[in-house]
């Protein structure tokens, strides 16, 4: 069972604009920033967004991450057929002598 | 261009040790945070630990007492060392590349740029 949780599932029509949800607590994302990462089927994940908002180069602006308080999200605008996939968001924690930690993961299914 | 390659036995037997390399083509190998996650089947994504060169090492609490992570940087090789394992410990392991800093804004950021291909492991006698 992972420290953050995200929603099973998220669908949404072509053009749509979808979220993704990442829950957490005072010892990750209340006190870290959140990353989010995008695994395409069959292959090994990539970096989607770092520090809350910031996007890698060659990511699409379709993609926006925020925080607050111990919650985060991924938004997909213009949602398109190859934005299916898998999502997991990712944020240090402090506690334990501090160690990273994965999101239960989503699965977006564009309709 | 970057990359990342993973090697080394698909098929380990419960109790015994679990070790993997990665070799990198990487310039600064000796200048980022250098890991491992790993990802059960039909399962999410599971941090094991990572290495920085001259600094240290950071491990999952739950794997500390099994896991060890060490780097050649002459070699230009990281490898993976998980003792004791069991079939829960059955996955696809990646090695990674990533970037750690701390400001007042973002607090402890950590986050994975690069990522190996991944190499399918599984535990079983």
């Amino acid at each position: 069972q992972s420290v953050l949780t995200q929603p099973p599932s998220v669908s949404g029509t072509p053009g749509q604009r979808v979220t993704i949800s990442c829950s957490g607590g005072i010892s990750n994302i209340g006190s870290n920033s959140v990353n989010w990462y995008q695994q395409l089927p069959g292959t090994a994940p990539k970096l989607l967004i770092f520090n809350d908002d910031w996007r890698p180069s060659g990511v699409p602006d379709r993609f926006s991450g925020s925080r607050s308080g111990t919650s985060a999200s991924l938004a997909i605008t213009g949602l398109r057929s190859e934005d299916e996939s898998d999502y997991y968001c990712a944020a240090w924690d402090d506690s334990l002598n501090g160690f990273y930690v994965f999101g239960s993961g989503t699965r977006v299914t564009v309709l | 261009q970057e990359q990342l390659q993973e090697s080394g036995s698909g098929l380990v037997k419960p109790s015994e040790t679990l070790s993997l390399t990665c070799t990198v083509s990487a310039p600064a190998i000796d200048s980022h945070y250098w890991g491992w996650v790993r990802q059960p089947p039909g399962q999410g994504l599971d941090w094991i630990g990572y290495i920085y060169h001259n600094v240290g090492t950071k491990y999952k609490p739950s794997l500390d007492r099994r896991v060890s992570i060490s780097l050649d940087i002459s070699k230009r090789q990281l490898s993976l060392r998980l003792s004791f394992v069991t079939a829960a410990d059955t996955a696809v392991y990646y090695c990674a590349r990533g970037e750690t800093y701390y400001d007042v804004s973002s607090g402890n950021a950590h986050y994975i740029e690069s990522w190996g291909q991944g190499i399918p492991v599984t535990v079983s006698s």
